[in-house]
């Protein structure tokens, strides 16, 4: 049973350039949420993904946009890149479940990020 | 965003001690969740609590879900060498998870 994969594992670039990075969910999951965590702090909430729509989003900028496809898997797209952007870019998969009239998100599971520098 | 206050910020113990941490919010949580983050990696999940009072335990680590729901602490029991790491709570409110601080644990062997 694979885990969240997520390519690529690294990756450089300059400011105004753009970026795709991609992600693939746990098996069975079917939400996808991305998170940027820059360097001594914790994971911040980009935005989730599920149905192919975005459901939540974070305090981020325009420049920062996604895409669900048919499989569940996922992108995190930034336009414009800032040297502030330079993170590490974390994706979670999870699964919508209902608890009686509740529906509640199972626990996330994460892959091992992207290293994202901006020179 | 909601703000979760993880402490202490980091701890320095010896190998064999007990650990104990804690993770504080000014909202209420639907689950609570502890992760564990090796350098350059993604989080990895530990424990999982979706009850208020509930206490549940995965080898030598005991979380609680706090009776407020505004708060959760995980202990570490016979700390060894491969516990270093940085540890965060995580708490769910709605469809969205808000993330500690995070506690950074060094243990001398």
């Amino acid at each position: 049973d694979a885990g969240v994969t997520q390519s690529p594992t690294h990756l450089i670039k300059t400011r105004g350039q753009q970026v795709t990075l991609r992600c693939s969910p746990k098996s069975g999951h079917d939400t996808v949420s991305w998170y940027q965590q820059a360097l001594g702090q914790g994971p911040q909430f980009i935005f989730q993904y599920y149905e192919e729509e975005e459901r939540q989003r974070g305090n981020f900028p325009d420049r920062f946009s996604g895409h669900q496809f048919p499989n569940y898997s996922s992108e995190l797209n930034v336009n414009a890149l800032l040297l502030g952007d330079s993170a590490l870019y974390l994706c979670a998969s999870s699964t919508l479940q209902t608890s009686g009239r509740a529906l509640s998100y199972n626990e996330q599971f994460f892959g091992p990020g992207t290293r994202l520098t901006v020179l | 965003g909601q703000q979760l206050n993880q402490s202490p910020q980091s701890m320095f113990i010896q190998e064999g001690e007990d650990v104990s941490m804690n993770c504080t919010s000014s909202s209420i949580f639907n689950t609570w969740l502890w992760y564990k983050q090796d350098p350059g990696e993604g989080p990895v999940l530990l424990i999982a609590l979706y009850k208020a009072g509930e206490l549940t335990s995965n080898g030598r680590l005991t979380a609680q879900f706090g009776i407020t729901r505004k708060d959760s602490f995980l202990n570490i029991s016979a700390s060894i060498p491969s516990d270093v790491g940085i540890y965060f709570c995580a708490g769910q409110l709605i469809s969205q998870f808000y993330f500690g601080t995070g506690t950074s644990l060094t243990v001398i062997p």
